[in-house]
């Protein structure tokens, strides 16, 4: 089946810094990926949908300046956290779509604690 | 209300029981979507469905169109299924992003 990595699965940053998450489809081309944020016991949340080549399309209320997304080939795209505060602490998911647009494919996910 | 509504929201069940998790929607919808959330996090596409039923080892889904409702049921539950299980549907007028319903957390008993 499909396979999504994701790139790191855990990461501490402090505030202030920046941190780059990646999501890789491995054995397909994934023409459209989305990124979510799931708070813990609560529902995923999404933030933004990228298609390759173009700026990704961001949800109400998610800044695109703090959270920036390229999707630079068919089968990566990177969630750049800017300026991290503790509050952006949560836990980071992809999905990518490949030929079939009704098929999602979600990555590992990356847990993300900014102290 | 919300358009995704699943029940019940917690589940918990001795091993080898036949378990079964609704989902009832609201919308019109391309795709019903079934996934499986461990504690660690990381999420499984279970099952993808537009009509009818499918199967796969210990998990069974359906789904009914008109009566816009889907269950996911496991047979001979093992305490390794313990996981929240999550329905999302894919609407018609969408550009593919998915409605979410709030999860069930199974937890089976040895």
């Amino acid at each position: 089946g499909a396979v999504v990595s994701q790139h790191p699965s855990w990461v501490i940053c402090k505030s202030g810094t920046s941190v780059k998450i990646e999501c890789r489809s491995l054995d397909f081309q994934a023409t459209t990926m989305f990124w979510y944020r799931q708070f813990p016991k609560q529902s995923l949340m999404l933030m933004a949908t990228s298609n390759e080549g173009s700026k990704a399309t961001y949800e109400q209320g998610v800044e695109k300046d703090k959270f920036l997304i390229n999707h630079a080939s068919l089968t990566l795209s990177t969630l750049t956290v800017t300026s991290a505060h503790p509050e952006d602490s949560s836990f980071y998911i992809c999905s990518a779509q490949g030929g079939n647009p009704y098929e999602q494919y979600f990555g590992p996910g990356t847990r993300l604690t900014v102290t | 209300k919300n358009e995704v509504e699943q029940s019940p929201q917690n589940l918990t069940a001795q091993e080898g029981e036949f378990i079964t998790i609704n989902c009832s929607y609201s919308v019109g919808i391309s795709a019903l979507h079934w996934l499986q959330q461990h504690p660690g996090g990381g999420i499984v596409s279970l099952f993808m469905l537009s009509s009818g039923k499918k199967k796969h080892g210990r998990l069974i889904a359906t789904i009914n169109i008109q009566e816009k409702h889907s269950s996911l049921h496991i047979t001979a539950s093992h305490p390794r299924d313990s996981a929240v299980y999550i329905c999302a549907v894919t609407p018609v007028d969408s550009n593919y992003q998915l409605i979410w319903g709030a999860g069930t957390k199974l937890i089976i008993k040895p």
